[in-house]
């Protein structure tokens, strides 16, 4: 199992640009959500899934769309990049009937 | 709205040192409390989940506790390794188990 990959790495954005990131998991899990990861202000949830085709706001939603077409992809869109949206993203799945949330290594994503 | 704090910020301790990181939260009707360890430019790798109905749980060296009526769960580290080297994130399930996260706890064990 690859368990939760998320796709780009790194990127870089000018002002306005957009762009969509990514995550896939293998292990069948009906929960994902994706965080963002800011220099002192921790992790902070973005949106989330509860199973394929919902999705939900989380804290921080402003600026983002999101995607459930599959079960095994989350998608996180950015309509139109603003320098503040600068960030590490981490994507994280759970399984229905578990607690643990799985993470992916993160896309670092840098908007000038 | 769920707020979790970790405290120390950071800590540096020598090899072999026993050691002990708190989190605290404002919402006590959590679902679980779990704590994670990121390395530098890496993902979060979950070290421990404690549910709610739980005191506390054990894996090798790592023993975390919950005491959901103070607010607060503690993360105990015995033997200290310097690679054990990392942040220390603790974070808070509530609905959907969606979780809200303390800043961190940055561990610097030396040789």
């Amino acid at each position: 199992n690859a368990g939760v990959t998320q796709t780009p790495k790194f990127r870089v954005l000018k002002t306005g640009q957009s762009m969509t990131l990514l995550c896939a998991q293998d292990m069948n899990h009906e929960y994902m959500y994706w965080y963002r990861q800011d220099p002192g202000m921790g992790l902070r949830l973005i949106h989330y899934s509860v199973g394929e085709g919902t999705t939900a706001k989380g804290e921080v939603p402003d600026g983002y769309n999101v995607s459930r077409l599959k079960k095994q992809n989350f998608l996180l869109g950015l309509e139109s990049a603003a320098p503040s949206q600068t960030s590490v993203y981490f994507c994280a799945s759970k399984a229905s009937g578990r607690e643990t949330q799985y993470f992916g290594p993160g896309t670092r994503l840098l908007v000038l | 709205k769920q707020e979790v704090t970790q405290i120390p910020a950071a800590l540096s301790v020598p090899e072999g040192e026993n050691l002990v990181l708190n989190c605290s939260f404002t919402d006590s009707a959590i679902y679980n409390l779990q704590w994670f360890r990121q390395d530098p430019g890496k993902g979060l790798t979950s070290l421990l989940l404690i549910q709610s109905s739980q005191r506390e749980q054990t894996s090798g060296r790592l023993n975390a506790s919950l005491d959901k009526s103070s607010g607060r769960s503690t993360l105990y580290i015995a033997a200290s390794q310097p690679g054990d080297s990392a942040t220390y994130l603790c974070a808070g399930g509530g609905s959907n188990y969606k979780l809200t996260f303390g800043k961190g706890t940055l561990l610097t064990v030396n040789p």
